[in-house]
Parts: structure tokens; sequence; C-alpha cells
């Protein structure tokens, strides 16, 4: 069965510290891969995407991601964090027949 | 991005009682929708998928009969949760699909419906 796999299931960051968040994924064929960021009390937004091509993938407020296809990660990096982050990340992949498979999803707290 | 609205907010039912929940994309034709579950804590979990204008396919484990999805139109999809029990309380959220003629499938959420029943 596809499944997807958040390494973290919170983290707690200090300002100005560097963020690394896990995603795994086992698929055999071809994925697209989504990060989504849900801020508390608010609805999911789409962080970055992965479809094809180069496999680190900027997306908004600093965040980028890097596709490993013999790793089948997809991790979420962002080399200063703020309080402002402070949410839910979740990684999603869209397989083939246009579904999404969420993440556990990681909680992210960074304190000021 | 498009915008998805979702009716009620929130909402809180006694026990029996059914609960409608729509959800529209206002600016946005989609041909699909989808219908998520998120416990507290938890991850979305895929209920259904529904395409305009013909019946939804329900994923492993819920409820076709307690869990009626309509897509009568490509910006209006409404989710009824049928006789609804505490086990149902949960953040219910619709996501649209692909839009009609679009290249490429991205998916954009609503902001998600509070059912507690109690």
């Amino acid at each position: 069965a596809q499944s997807v796999s958040q390494h973290n299931h919170h983290v707690i960051l200090s300002e100005a510290a560097s963020l690394e968040l896990g995603c795994n994924y086992s698929y055999g064929g071809t994925v697209n891969l989504f990060w989504y960021v849900q801020y508390p009390g608010q609805h999911l937004q789409l962080l970055l995407k992965y479809f094809s091509g180069d496999p680190l993938v900027k997306g908004i407020k600093g965040f980028e991601a890097e596709f490993i296809k013999s790793k089948f990660s997809f991790n979420l990096r962002k080399p200063s964090v703020q309080w402002s982050d402070t949410a839910e990340y979740f990684c999603a992949v869209e397989n083939q027949g246009g579904k999404l498979i969420f993440g556990q999803g990681t909680e992210l707290s960074v304190k000021p | 991005g498009a915008v998805v609205s979702q009716h009620p907010s929130r909402v809180i039912c006694k026990s029996g009682t059914s609960v409608k929940i729509e959800c529209r994309s206002l600016d946005f034709q989609a041909t699909t929708m989808f219908w998520y579950r998120q416990f507290p804590k938890q991850s979305l979990m895929l209920m259904a998928t529904s395409n305009e204008g013909s019946k939804a396919t329900y994923e492993q484990g819920v409820e076709k009969d307690k869990f009626l999805i309509n897509h009568a139109s490509l910006t209006l999809s409404t989710l009824t949760v049928t006789s609804a029990h505490p086990e149902d309380s949960s953040f219910y959220i619709c996501s649209p699909g692909s839009e009609l003629g679009s290249s490429y499938n991205e998916q954009f959420f609503g902001p998600g419906t509070r059912l507690t029943v109690l």
C-alpha cells in the first residue's frame, strides 16, 4: 500500500535555527510530491511541489525541498526559521490516480 | 490559487441528526472534489472522491450510506453526515481537484468544517 512517513512528530527550534523535516514515501510509480503547511486555525496551504525536472524545489517563505528518487525522500528545509513558521507541516504524495496521500504531519514550534 | 469556501465552519449537533456541509470553489471549476477528514493531531485522510455528475468513490472503511456526497455542479459539492454519532466528530475538509481544462493537477483546500456531535 502507498504510504507517506514523516519522521518527526514534533520539532522545537529557536529562531534562526535551520530546519529539516524528513519525508519518505512508498510508491513505485511516478509521483507528484507536495509539502503543505497548516498554521494554527487556518486551512492547508501549499508550500511547494515537485512534478518533474530539477529535484531541488524552492517554495514560498524561504522553504525548499529536495527530491531524492533513490531514497524515496522529499525532505523539507529552511536555513533560518522564524517564530511565524510555527505550524503543522504535511508531506503528501499524489499518485497517478490523482489521490493525495498525506504523512502524519510534523508540528513545528519555533521559540522566539 | 483557487478560492474554496466551506459552510458551516463549525457545527455542533446532537447524536442521531444529519449535518450537511457545503463546499464551493468560488473561482475554479472543479471536475473532481476530494473530501478529507482530519482527527485531532492526525493527518488528513481521504474519505471519498467525487466527479461532477457521477457517484462518489469511497475509500476503504468509509461508509457510503453514512457520508453522502453530492457533486451537482462544477462549483458546489456537499457532504452529508447522516445519523451522526460522537465518533464522527472531526474536521472535514474539501478539496477541488483539477480545473476544467487545466494541464496539471493541483489541489486547493477549503478552510474546513469542525463537526462536534454530542
